[in-house]
């Protein structure tokens, strides 16, 4: 069983158009996340969800909006794709943290390259 | 979180320990470290984290002095497979900045 599955695996649209890309985890996990690795492989955290609720929105445009309908899953709508979102795009997951404790493990998903044109 | 700093590339041969030293000059008291391995197509995968001194499990070990400004990632006599792009991290709770990443490339 995957244990952090994501959708599509690939991604090709065209400038202007919405895309959604949707993420499940199957592992019990509090905290969801989402990350964008750009073609130098910079790999930059997005949002962070915890238990449906919205706890770290890094300076991301807003045509970018993620939807946790439970907190098994989180799905990443955008909006009006620009060119500079091609990008591989990662959710992740870990058990809940409190502050001051490590981050626990995260569970990355296999990732969904998006190519805008 | 503060990015750490590490070395873009690396290069080894089968069989050889290799370790990869990161720096944290920005790491604070409730911080973490943690190290991540990303082969290519795939997300990234949790390696080890510590707090201070030592820590080694089944896959590497990790070597953080008392300072904690840098730490070290060792790999015992590695393969052709862990060839790889390795990450260091300043963690705490819901909270992490990946570095710019290691490419570790071992030769035959």
């Amino acid at each position: 069983d995957t244990a952090v599955s994501q959708t599509p695996k690939y991604l090709v649209t065209q400038m202007g158009n919405d895309k959604s890309i949707k993420c499940e985890q199957n592992l019990g996990h509090d905290t969801m996340y989402w990350y964008k690795q750009d073609s130098k492989k910079f790999l930059k955290i997005m949002f962070s969800y915890n238990n449906k609720e919205l706890i770290i929105n890094e300076t991301v445009p807003n045509r970018f909006s993620p939807k946790s309908p439970d907190k098994a899953h989180l799905n990443l709508h955008i909006n009006s794709l620009e060119l500079g979102d091609s990008a591989v795009y990662f959710c992740a997951s870990s058990p809940g943290a409190l502050a001051g404790e490590p981050l626990n493990e995260q569970f990355f998903g296999p990732g969904t390259r998006l190519t805008v044109l | 979180l503060a990015k750490t700093t590490q070395p873009i590339s690396m290069d080894s041969y089968e069989g050889q320990e290799v370790n990869i030293t990161c720096s944290h000059n920005n790491i604070a008291t409730n911080d973490y470290i943690t190290w991540y391995q990303q082969f290519p197509s795939q997300g990234p995968r949790f390696i080890i984290q510590g707090y201070k001194t030592k820590v080694t499990n089944e896959v590497a070990s990790l070597f953080i002095p008392a300072d904690r400004k840098s730490s070290t990632l060792s790999l015992p006599r590695v393969s052709l497979s862990d060839t790889a792009v390795y990450y260091c991290l300043d963690t705490n709770a819901g909270k992490s900045t990946f570095g710019d990443g290691t490419t570790l490339t071992v030769k035959p």
